[in-house]
């Protein structure tokens, strides 16, 4: 079954420096997506993407953060001054054109297995 | 604003003993609800998504029902391995649209 692959799958980092989390998108997807998960807390939406560009941005998505689609396979996010409450899991997910139509389960809403950041 | 609220926050059941997982929802206009099963550590991973009220699904020993305000995850003779936190999500109209999360609910099975 195709998947959502994210590396690294754990990252440290000084608070103040720049990471860079990256995600290889299920080939065939169009819309683009990160999530974040603070430990103990709801998974919460951060952005959208597609057509290269944001389609939409949560509240969270402020000036230190950034996506990128480098190239035909990466989608990459960017969180330029890390603080410690950036600490948590960050999810990728990617989605395609529905084709309820011809009785498929779901939209192919797909998640990978994360990213945990850790700022210190 | 979308919601959505999961009950109870957690419970424990024996191998073999049957329940349900509650999902509440309030939407402007549902393109579809959401059935992830996460384990410790993990992504979200895809189980059902139900477009329509008593429209339901199954996949082994899970049946997910929707109606206008609420979802249902039944559990059928559990087995310890469907120990995990399940999370309900829903996304309004729009191609693209985000999903909005519960808090989830961690099921703890017994053997």
């Amino acid at each position: 079954e195709p998947e959502v692959t994210q590396t690294p799958s754990h990252q440290v980092t000084q608070m103040g420096q720049e990471v860079i989390l990256r995600c290889v998108p299920i080939s065939n997807h169009l819309y683009f997506y990160w999530y974040r998960q603070i430990l103990g807390q709801k998974v919460e939406f951060l952005v959208s993407f597609y057509n290269n560009e944001i389609s939409e941005k949560s509240e969270i998505f402020d000036d230190q953060f950034s996506v990128e689609r480098p190239d035909g396979s990466n989608f990459t996010l960017k969180i330029r001054s890390t603080k410690l409450e950036d600490s948590a899991m960050y999810f990728c997910a990617s989605s395609g054109v529905t084709n309820r139509d011809r009785g498929a389960s779901h939209y192919g809403y797909t998640f990978g297995s994360g990213t945990r950041l850790t700022v210190v | 604003e979308d919601q959505v609220t999961q009950s109870p926050e957690a419970l424990r059941l024996q191998e073999g003993e049957s329940s349900s997982l509650n999902c509440s929802y309030t939407v402007s206009g549902l393109r579809g609800l959401f059935w992830y099963r996460q384990d410790p550590g993990k992504g979200p991973e895809f189980l059902f998504t139900l477009y329509s009220a008593g429209e339901e699904k199954e996949k082994e020993r899970l049946k997910a029902t929707l109606t206008k305000k609420e979802s249902f995850l039944h559990i059928t003779a559990p087995k310890p391995e469907d120990s995990a936190t399940y999370l309900c999500a829903v996304q309004h109209t729009g191609a693209n649209s985000k999903l909005t999360f519960g808090k989830g609910i961690t099921l703890s099975v017994r053997p």
